[in-house]
């Protein structure tokens, strides 16, 4: 078992739904998560950054931190056709300089108008 | 506000060529990161630098080499070019303690091996 699992999609939904991109891990020891956005041919850039459990919201963005079920997940809400990109979540343990994150493997997102 | 530069941004290798991908940011980073990522696989981990003078392997090592020439750049080398090492690289940097704040990753280096 992969140590992040997230549903590669792809996932297609109209304009103006709300969509829930999740991801599990298997690592108690992670408390700190992120979620990634990558367009089409650029590199990933932070979207939500979450420590521990609980809620986080940011506009149309809202990260969601369940640690007792190891769960995380993202919810945008009134979705826009900008918003069609690969979601990558990432994950870590530590503070520390040699603690890598830890990334899924990305869910590809298109928002239909 | 550059960011991370990563050149070049597309190259074409025959097998046993070699190539070194540069890297460089000027957020005055401690740690830097190279990923490679392919369809269905996500983002591994190849080498990263904890800090100018450290690198330690990640998820892939195996067929690259890296060099944290300053705290600035960190190259990642192909001695040996094969095909399975055609991927899209990118590289990433991040302050101290990287829990604080997460990654910043460049746009990326599209590499076919034929």
């Amino acid at each position: 078992q992969k140590e992040v699992e997230q549903d590669p999609g792809p996932l297609s939904v109209p304009e103006g739904a709300i969509v829930s991109l999740n991801c599990t891990y298997s690592n108690s020891a992670f408390q700190y998560f992120m979620w990634y956005r990558q367009y089409s041919r650029k590199g990933p850039e932070l979207l939500m950054y979450t420590y521990s459990s609980g809620n986080k919201e940011d506009g149309r963005f809202t990260a969601q931190v369940d640690k007792s079920s190891k769960y995380i997940s993202l919810f945008i809400r009134d979705s826009q056709p900008s918003d069609s990109a690969t979601y990558l979540c990432a994950m870590t343990a530590a503070r520390g300089e040699n603690t890598p994150l830890v990334f899924g493997k990305g869910t590809r997102l298109s928002v239909i108008a | 506000n550059a960011g991370v530069t990563q050149t070049p941004k597309f190259q074409v290798l025959k097998t046993g060529q070699s190539m070194t991908l540069q890297c460089a940011q000027d957020m005055n980073h401690n740690s830097m990161y190279w990923y490679r990522q392919d369809p269905g696989m996500g983002l591994r981990l190849i080498y990263y630098s904890a800090s100018e003078g450290t690198t330690d392997k990640g998820e892939v090592p195996n067929g690259y080499n890296v060099s944290r020439l300053n705290k600035r750049e960190f190259s990642l080398r192909l001695e040996s070019a094969a095909p399975s090492q055609t991927s899209v690289y990118f590289c990433a940097s991040s302050p101290p303690r990287t829990g604080d704040q997460p990654q910043h990753f460049g746009d990326g280096t599209r590499l076919s091996i034929l």
